[in-house]
């Protein structure tokens, strides 16, 4: 079955770094858009970033811009979210999450548990 | 990237029919035909209800059903029942290739 899991959340320091990856299973990866979502803890749901199925199209909101990197490595089944320059209020659990069809827009049809981000001093 | 307006509550009885909207404007609601739906049970991850505006994965109960007018989709459960109480959440695809959520709605069957 279609399964994403999570994995590189914690806790770091304000101004540092994180990178987060998503493993991917039971579909083929290489042919859908993937995205990351964030939920602030009590608070609702954020899009972050999206990558398209070959990685040659990358779209990010504007609270990450410039300072969030998504990437896919498609021979690993894999993505990935690179964040710099933390700052408290990206503080949130990180969700990965799958496009539903293999072109834009149609929503999310697989998502992860999860991963938690904390940064605190 | 504004967050698309929705109420932070609905309330129903057993049975009952509920209705959840969800405002934007004509850069994504308004747009297209590109709305989705999500539930979220606490803890857990969200569910894809509903797809480009009133179309429901398979899987998805029937009593689940979209629908938009302008800027503003709607989300309406039918013979509402216990397991539905729930935070829902509309998202729009935008004008800039980008994605925005709804400010969320939290259902709770009285």
């Amino acid at each position: 079955q279609v399964q994403l899991v999570e994995s590189g959340g914690g806790v770091v320091q304000p101004g540092r770094s994180l990178r987060l990856s998503c493993a991917a299973s039971g579909f083929t990866f290489s042919s859908y858009g993937m995205h990351w979502v964030r939920q602030a803890p009590g608070k609702g749901l954020e899009w972050v970033t999206v990558i398209s199925f070959d990685g040659s199209n990358r779209y990010y909101a504007d609270s990450v811009r410039g300072r969030f990197t998504i990437s896919r490595d498609n021979s690993k089944n894999t993505l990935y979210l690179q964040m710099n320059s933390l700052r408290a209020e990206d503080t949130a659990v990180f969700y990965c999450a799958k496009d539903y069809y293999d072109s834009s827009g149609h929503g999310f049809d697989c998502w992860g548990q999860g991963t938690l981000v904390t940064v605190s001093s | 990237q504004s967050a698309l307006t929705q109420p932070a509550s609905v309330s129903g009885s057993p049975g009952q029919s509920i209705t959840i909207s969800c405002t934007g404007t004509s850069s994504d609601v308004g747009g297209n035909n590109y709305v989705s739906w999500y539930q979220q049970h606490p803890g857990k991850a969200p569910q894809l209800m509903i797809y480009d505006v009133s179309n429901r994965p398979s899987g998805v109960s029937h009593r689940f059903s979209g629908s938009k007018s302008g800027n503003t989709a709607s989300l309406t459960i039918s013979g509402l029942q216990p397991e539905d109480e729930a935070d829902y959440y509309c998202s729009s695809y935008t004008s800039s290739s980008a994605y925005v959520f709804g400010t969320g709605t939290k259902v709770t069957v009285l």
